[in-house]
Order: structure tokens, then C-alpha cells, then sequence
């Protein structure tokens, strides 16, 4: 069965201190890896799709890297409207294109 | 501007009453989801549809029925069997990989 977990369940930041988010998976062959932010009340907001260990991309303050066993959402300089829920979800072999989720991680960013 | 509509926003179900939360999307994707998201917990599936007139049941549909007569369509009704209907649900479509969401419905039991 796949699974996912995130940690920290959540985390404080002062304006500037950079840091990073971590998602751990287990899942049969997997197809993607994805990160979403979603701010209290709304739907989650797309941000990558990582495929294959070795990989990053980025936007603005965050970036995302892959490896065989997780995954790390790096932020750097984050400001107040950085604060949000970051969820990690994949796409496996086990599950064709639905999707399993992470618990997510509370980020609040103070100034 | 294409994207994923759901509604009504909030929504008030009393006992025994069945009520259906819209959700309607313009981005020509073949795949839609229904999931549930309760507070310390990830997202879990109810429902998905990979194609017009075919469902799946997910991990926790038990109470819950969908309809997917329309490509845009994917309606979602939660019965008075579902026993703790309270929480945040969310519509979701999908061309292959990546999925978009709408802005959730939140279901109060009064």
C-alpha cells in the first residue's frame, strides 16, 4: 500500500530563516510526486510535479528535489505570505492516475 | 478563465436530509475526483471518474453517490447514511498527471 508522510506537522519561521519541508514515500513504482499549497479555507493550489530522483524545479523562494525515498520543499527568505499548508501527494503503479496524499505541513512565517 | 467550480460554498445538511455539492469544471479533462479533508488529516478519496457515464469508488464512499452524465460534470451527494458527514470536500480534474482543485465545500451538519 502507498503511503505518505510529511514532516514537520507543522513549523515557525521568522522572516528570512530559510528552511525545508520534508515528504517520505512508499509507493510501487511511482509516476509522479507533487506539491500543493493550500491557505486556510481554499483548495489546494498547484505548485510542481517532480518524476524521476535527481530532479528540481523552482519558483520563486521554493524549490523541490526528489530522491528515491522523499522529497524536500526548500524555502528560502520566506515572507508572512509564505504561510500556508504545503501537502505532498503521488501518483503510483498501484493506484494508475489517483492520487495519495500527505498530511501536510503547517508553515506560519512571522515578521 | 478555465478552472473548477464548486458549490455552493458552505452548506448546512440537518439530519436524515441528503444534499448534493456541484461541482463543475471547463479545462477538457477526462478525469474528476471527489475528496474529503478533515482537519490533521490528508485528503481522501470518495469518488474518481476516468470517463463520462463510469465511477469508481475510492477509499471511503460508504455514504456518499456520484453521477458523471457530462464531461464537465461530477456531482457529488452526501446521504443520511453517511454517519459524520461534517468536514471540507473537494472537487478535482485531471488530464494525466497533475491535478487542479476547485475552492472546496463546507458541509455542516446542523
Amino acid at each position: 500500500e502507498d503511503q505518505v508522510t510529511q514532516s514537520p506537522e507543522a513549523l515557525r519561521l521568522q522572516e528570512g530563516e530559510s528552511s525545508s519541508l520534508n515528504c517520505s514515500y512508499t509507493v510501487s513504482g511511482l509516476r509522479g510526486l507533487f506539491w500543493y499549497r493550500q491557505d486556510p479555507g481554499k483548495g489546494p493550489e498547484f505548485l510542481f510535479t517532480l518524476y524521476s530522483a535527481g530532479e528540481e524545479k523552482e519558483k520563486e523562494r521554493l524549490k523541490a528535489t526528489l530522491t528515491k525515498k522523499e522529497s524536500f520543499l526548500h524555502i528560502t527568505a520566506p515572507k508572512p505570505e509564505d504561510s500556508a499548508t504545503y501537502l505532498c501527494a503521488v501518483q503510483s503503479d498501484n493506484y494508475g492516475q489517483n492520487f495519495v496524499f500527505g498530511p501536510g505541513t503547517r508553515l506560519s512565517v512571522l515578521p | 478563465d478555465g478552472g473548477i467550480t464548486q458549490s455552493p460554498k458552505y452548506l448546512f445538511r440537518k439530519e436524515g436530509q441528503n444534499v448534493t455539492l456541484s461541482c463543475e469544471q471547463n479545462l477538457n479533462h477526462d478525469a474528476m475526483y471527489w475528496y474529503r479533508q478533515d482537519p490533521g488529516q490528508g485528503l481522501r478519496l470518495i469518488y474518481y471518474s476516468q470517463i463520462v457515464n463510469d465511477f469508481q469508488k475510492g477509499d471511503i464512499a460508504e455514504g456518499y453517490s456520484v453521477s458523471r452524465e457530462k464531461k464537465e460534470s461530477f456531482p457529488l451527494t452526501v446521504t443520511s447514511a453517511q454517519k459524520n458527514p461534517t468536514a471540507f470536500y473537494l472537487c478535482a480534474s485531471s488530464i494525466s498527471t497533475e491535478a487542479f482543485f476547485g475552492q472546496g465545500t463546507r458541509l455542516t451538519v446542523v
